[in-house]
């Protein structure tokens, strides 16, 4: 069973729009959730995360929202930029003592000029 | 600069032949772990170590074994490698419990004839 869930594989923005990237999660063990970054043939980069006891974090252009009620988060990136189009992936960690990050399937940025 | 390096980024084998596929870091993290990428499926953690002679078992395990013998290796061995396991791997490594911030190799992407 999926603990970790991007439901829309891609999304098309345009350049200097906001782009809304979602996720949902199932675990409500996890403690600590995460936005990495991938372009073609390079591994994940992080880009922001969020603890469980926050609602909310900013930095720069990318801000995490986090909703636990609803077992929900989303990554807002305002303006989207060309540059910005990577596949982004959700993911969600134990903290803790294990050693687990448990990973969504991605969903396909496009921004487009 | 920091980074994990992977080796090598791309291998063409034959079902059964043993191979192994390094992975080294130069920060000094205790915990590192590898990961597969699969089309649909994101990224599934394979195996992951939080130190030193400490390993274990992530989701997909089958198949695979790990040793951590220095702080900054984390070699991934395939025994008997079979055409399922044809997939891209990635090498993380990270300075916290729970695999936050964690920093990715390139990616060797593996075929198994």
């Amino acid at each position: 069973d999926q603990q970790v869930k991007q439901n829309s594989p891609s999304l098309s923005v345009q350049e200097g729009r906001i782009s809304i990237l979602n996720c949902d999660y199932t675990n409500s063990m996890f403690d600590y959730f995460l936005w990495y970054k991938k372009y073609p043939a390079e591994g994940p980069t992080f880009l922001i995360s969020i603890s469980s006891i926050k609602d909310k974090n900013e930095d720069g252009r990318f801000t995490v929202f986090l909703n636990k009620s609803a077992k929900h988060l989303s990554l807002h990136i305002v303006p989207s930029q060309p540059g910005d189009s990577a596949v982004y992936f959700c993911a969600a960690s134990y903290g803790g003592s294990q050693g687990n990050l448990i990973f969504g399937k991605g969903t396909k940025l496009s921004v487009k000029p | 600069e920091a980074q994990v390096t992977q080796n090598p980024r791309y291998l063409i084998t034959v079902t059964g032949k043993k191979l192994t596929v390094t992975c080294s870091q130069n920060m000094n993290h205790e915990y590192m772990s590898w990961y597969r990428q699969d089309p649909g499926l994101g990224l599934r953690q394979i195996y992951y170590s939080m130190n030193v002679e400490v390993t274990d078992k992530g989701d997909v395990p089958e198949g695979y074994k790990v040793s951590r013998k220095e702080k900054r290796n984390f070699p991934l061995i395939l025994e008997s490698p079979s055409p399922n396991q044809t997939s891209l791997y990635f090498c993380a490594s990270s300075p916290t419990q729970g695999f936050l911030k964690a920093f990715f190799g390139q990616g060797t992407r593996l075929t198994v004839v």
